[in-house]
């Protein structure tokens, strides 16, 4: 049972444009979500996060919104740039300390 | 280096075998958890351990056990291995409580392939 589902397998986008990666979840005792990028051979690294008391976390060129009412979050990435292409996953959990529930990933690719 | 060393890094092994994957999470982390991610599939969430206790069991089958040491290295044991349990093997760390609690630390995977 997929509780966290990323319905985009993939997605490319120019240089310098926005990339917009989607993220739902059916689980509405889920309180936080987190971000993940993974680069081939490498293990997913932290990228942003936010509680469901916000909505809306930025950090530099991401941000990452929450629409609670919706089971959706997004994240954002402005400008976007060819490093960033890699495999973002979205991930959610129900309370600190406990264990990821992790989509399928987003595969982006950023063209110059 | 994300601080989380998985060993062997690959391992080709064949059907009904048995196999243990190693786990040292970063340093002063608590919780180890393991994850599997197979072809086409998300990071499938299998166990946490946390301080030496199990702490959170997700899909493991009965065939894979796992435990945390007293020094909170961990294993995985896979057995009676199948074509199936092809995949890449993640083991992550965290604080296990407190802030950062819920940002694990991954390393970089033991990648399984089952002849």
């Amino acid at each position: 049972d997929q509780q966290v589902k990323q319905n985009s397998p993939s997605l490319s986008v120019q240089e310098g444009r926005i990339s917009i990666l989607n993220c739902d979840y059916t689980n509405s005792m889920f309180d936080y979500f987190l971000w993940y990028k993974k680069y081939p051979a490498e293990g997913p690294t932290f990228l942003i996060s936010i509680s469901s008391i916000k909505d809306k976390n930025e950090d530099g060129r991401f941000t990452v919104f929450l629409n609670k009412s919706a089971k959706h979050l997004s994240l954002h990435i402005v400008p976007s740039q060819p490093g960033d292409s890699a495999v973002f996953f979205c991930a959610a959990c129900m309370d600190s300390g406990y264990a990821l529930n992790f989509g399928k990933g987003t595969s982006l690719l950023v063209t110059p | 280096d994300s601080g989380v060393t998985q060993t062997p890094k690959h391992l080709i092994t064949a059907t009904g075998q048995r196999v243990t994957l190693r786990c040292s999470p970063r340093s002063g982390d608590l919780s180890v958890y393991w994850y599997q991610q197979s072809l086409d599939q998300g990071l499938q969430f299998l166990i946490q351990y946390y301080n030496g206790e199990e702490r959170a069991k997700g899909n493991i089958l009965e065939r894979f056990s796992a435990q945390q040491f007293p020094d909170l290295h961990s294993e995985l044991n896979l057995s009676s291995l199948e074509l199936g349990d092809s995949a890449l093997y993640f083991c992550a760390s965290s604080p296990g409580a407190g802030p950062g609690a819920n940002v694990l630390t991954f390393g970089a995977g033991s990648r399984l392939t089952v002849l």
